[in-house]
């Protein structure tokens, strides 16, 4: 099946900073998004981002497909941006979105 | 617009028992996807529920199942509980192959 590769797995950015991850893939890909995993365990889709790049607020996303990558960006970070950023993709003929190992934000003031 | 319902929030469980987990999918969607994730993991695909039918499913062993009714809802079950299946349960709802929209999940202690 599709592997899906997160980096970093860890990040610690003080308040207002700026921060980039990635989320490589190992084959092409129908639908990747991006979601953001708070204290509480919910998963809140940011982006739906198969290809192209995509602006919401302080987040942005670019997906370029043919290099098998993704970028989430998070400019002005704040307190509240803080949890686990999930990359998921679904590649081929498989209907099941598959993850990605994660990377574990955590915002300081 | 409703998003994905899951009940209960949360389950305490004894080794050995059955238990049962709800989901109802978002409006305008008919797929149900489960997923299980343990502490500090990321989520594992349990299976897909597509019509009523179970289209696609993960590793997982046969004590995981599932249905999926009608009004496009659906049940998880998990029969002769672990300690190993103490977990955060999630589910997804989605349609055709638009985006997965996520239910705040059922936390589930085995003791």
């Amino acid at each position: 099946g599709i592997q899906v590769e997160q980096s970093p797995p860890d990040l610690i950015l003080q308040e207002g900073a700026n921060s980039t991850l990635r989320c490589n893939f190992s084959d092409s890909v129908n639908n990747l998004q991006w979601f953001h995993q708070n204290p509480w365990g919910q998963l809140i889709n940011l982006f739906y981002i198969p290809s192209g790049t995509k602006q919401n607020g302080r987040l942005s996303a670019t997906t370029v497909a043919t290099e098998r990558y993704s970028l989430l960006y998070i400019s002005s970070s704040q307190t509240t941006d803080s949890g686990v950023y999930f990359c998921a993709v679904l590649g081929g003929t498989a209907s099941k979105l598959t993850f990605g190992t994660g990377t574990r934000l955590q915002v300081t003031l | 617009d409703a998003g994905v319902t899951q009940s209960p929030t949360h389950l305490i469980k004894t080794r050995g028992q059955q238990v049962t987990l709800r989901c109802s999918p978002k409006s305008g969607h008919d797929t149900v996807s489960w997923y299980q994730q343990a502490l500090g993991q990321g989520p594992q695909f349990i299976f897909q529920y597509y019509e009523e039918e179970e289209r696609q499913r993960g590793n997982f062993p046969d004590r995981f199942s599932g249905h999926q009714f009608p009004n496009y809802s659906s049940e998880l079950n998990v029969n002769a509980l672990l300690l190993g299946d103490s977990a955060l349960y999630l589910c997804a709802s989605s349609w055709d192959r638009d985006g997965y929209t996520f239910g705040s999940g059922t936390r589930l202690t085995v003791v």
